[in-house]
């Protein structure tokens, strides 16, 4: 079955206590991204990769390291969580970014950092 | 900055009426607009739009993009509560950066 798997899904963490929350597709897409969902702000985009060793930026990269060693796992990490960081976070993944093709979300991982 | 606009926030409706929900955008490098509806779980696609004035059609959804006006409208007609829903608008730029809307929150009442 075709499916992008995110782990954990639901985490409570302390501040300053590094985590990875691990994502990984099935499908061979080229195009992985990460996005945080806030209530009133709509999906956020963190940061995205076009390909393996390639990432990019997106609107709210501030506290946040993805890698992208493998074509199938995209994980991200946050070295020193802070409670503006607890938000619902999906990864997602997509044939390639450039033709704009149907993405494929994880079912989501609601961090909370006390 | 790109932005991506959609309008209104939440509806709230009752079954087998029509609903539009809109989307608007500015951004630089415009690649491709996509639809989503979100429910109490992960976005599932909807519709890609790429070029002006082609409907996509899928049941009673269907949406139609203007690149002129720099909008998007998603049509549902027929309503039922299963229609209730967030849906997204989002837009892809070149480069692969993909920019969401706010959402609408969509309310269906028997």
């Amino acid at each position: 079955e075709a499916q992008v798997t995110q782990n954990p899904r639901y985490l409570i963490t302390v501040t300053g206590k590094k985590l990875t929350v691990t994502c990984s597709q099935n499908m061979n897409h080229e195009y992985m991204s990460w996005y945080r969902q806030d209530p009133g702000l709509g999906l956020r985009q963190i940061y995205y990769s076009m390909n393996v060793e390639v990432t990019d930026k997106g609107d709210v990269p501030e506290g946040y390291k993805v890698s992208r060693k493998e074509k199938r796992n995209f994980p991200l990490i946050l070295e020193s969580p802070s409670p503006n960081q607890t938000s619902l976070y999906f990864c997602a993944s997509s044939l390639t970014g450039q033709a704009g093709t149907e993405a494929f979300f994880g079912q989501g991982t609601r961090l909370t950092v006390v | 900055e790109d932005k991506v606009v959609q309008s209104p926030l939440s509806l709230v409706v009752h079954e087998g009426d029509t609903v539009t929900l809109n989307c608007s955008y500015e951004v630089t490098n415009f690649r491709s607009l996509l639809w989503y509806k979100q429910e109490k779980k992960a976005p599932t696609f909807l519709f890609m739009l790429t070029s002006s004035g082609i409907e996509k059609k899928s049941g009673r959804l269907s949406s139609i993009l203007d690149k002129k006006e720099l909008f998007s409208i998603l049509n549902i007609t027929a309503t039922q509560t299963g229609d209730s829903a967030i849906y997204l608008c989002a837009v892809i730029v070149w480069g692969g950066k993909l920019i969401f809307g706010q959402g609408t929150e969509l309310s269906v009442k028997p």
